[in-house]
C-alpha cells in the first residue's frame, strides 16, 4: 500500500527553526509537494521538490532524498502566523497526489 | 472571481437526501480535482477530471458522482447521503507541468 507518514504535533518557540519530516513509501514517485493548512482554511501550496537536494524559498526550505523516500520542511524564525498544518504530499506513478495526514506546528512566545 | 469558489460553505443534510456541491475556477486550468478531509486522516481523493469531458476515479468514489461539461465548473453530486459523508470537501484545479494544484475554500457537510 501507499503511506505518507509525518509526526502529528510539533511544538516550536516563536523565531526558532523547526524541522518537520516526512517519509513515504508509494508505487512510483512524480514530486513531493509541501503545503500549509491554517485551522478552517484551505492548504495553500508551498513547495515542490522533484530532484534531490535543497529548494529555498525564503524563510521556508524543503529537503528531498528519493533514495530514502525522505523529505523535511524547514522554517526559520519562527512567526506565530506559521501557526498552522504542513501537510506533505506525494505525486505517484498515476500522477495522483497521496497525502499525509499533517503536522500541527503550535508556535508559542 | 479569481481562483475557486465552492458553494455552500456549510451545509446540513438529512440522510437519504441528494446533494450537490458547487465548484468553479477562472484560472482555466484543465484538471480539477474532489477531496474529503477527516480528522487524523489525510485528503483523500473522491473524483478528479483531466480534461473537460472526461472524469476518474479516486481513492474513495463510492456514493458521489461527478461531470466536467466545461472547464470551468465541476460539481460533486452525493445521490443519497449518509453519515460517513459527514466531512470537509475540496475542490481544487491543477496547472500543467508540475501541476500544483489550487484549493478552493471548502464546504463543511454534516450528515445527520
Amino acid at each position: 500500500g501507499q503511506n505518507i507518514d509525518q509526526p502529528t504535533e510539533m511544538t516550536a518557540t516563536e523565531g526558532a527553526i523547526v524541522q518537520i519530516n516526512c517519509t513515504y513509501q508509494t508505487s512510483g514517485f512524480n514530486g513531493l509537494f509541501w503545503y500549509q493548512q491554517h485551522a478552517g482554511e484551505a492548504p495553500t501550496f508551498l513547495s515542490y521538490n522533484v530532484l534531490d537536494g535543497l529548494e529555498e524559498k525564503g524563510r521556508f526550505s524543503s529537503f528531498l532524498s528519493r533514495s530514502k523516500g525522505y523529505s523535511y520542511l524547514l522554517l526559520k524564525e519562527l512567526q506565530m502566523k506559521d501557526s498552522a498544518s504542513y501537510l506533505c504530499a506525494v505525486r505517484d506513478s498515476n500522477y495522483q497526489l497521496i497525502w499525509g495526514a499533517g503536522t500541527k506546528l503550535i508556535i508559542k512566545p | 472571481i479569481a481562483g475557486i469558489t465552492q458553494a455552500p460553505t456549510s451545509q446540513i443534510l438529512a440522510a437519504g437526501r441528494r446533494m450537490t456541491l458547487r465548484c468553479t475556477q477562472d484560472m482555466r486550468h484543465n484538471a480539477m480535482y474532489w477531496y474529503r478531509q477527516d480528522l487524523g486522516l489525510g485528503l483523500r481523493l473522491i473524483h478528479y477530471s483531466n480534461t473537460a469531458g472526461t472524469t476518474g476515479k479516486g481513492e474513495v468514489p463510492d456514493g458521489y458522482s461527478v461531470s466536467r461539461a466545461n472547464t470551468d465548473d465541476f460539481p460533486l453530486t452525493l445521490a443519497s447521503a449518509v453519515p460517513s459523508q459527514t466531512s470537509v470537501y475540496f475542490c481544487a484545479s491543477g496547472t500543467g507541468g508540475t501541476d500544483t494544484q489550487y484549493f478552493g475554500p471548502g464546504t463543511r457537510l454534516t450528515v445527520l
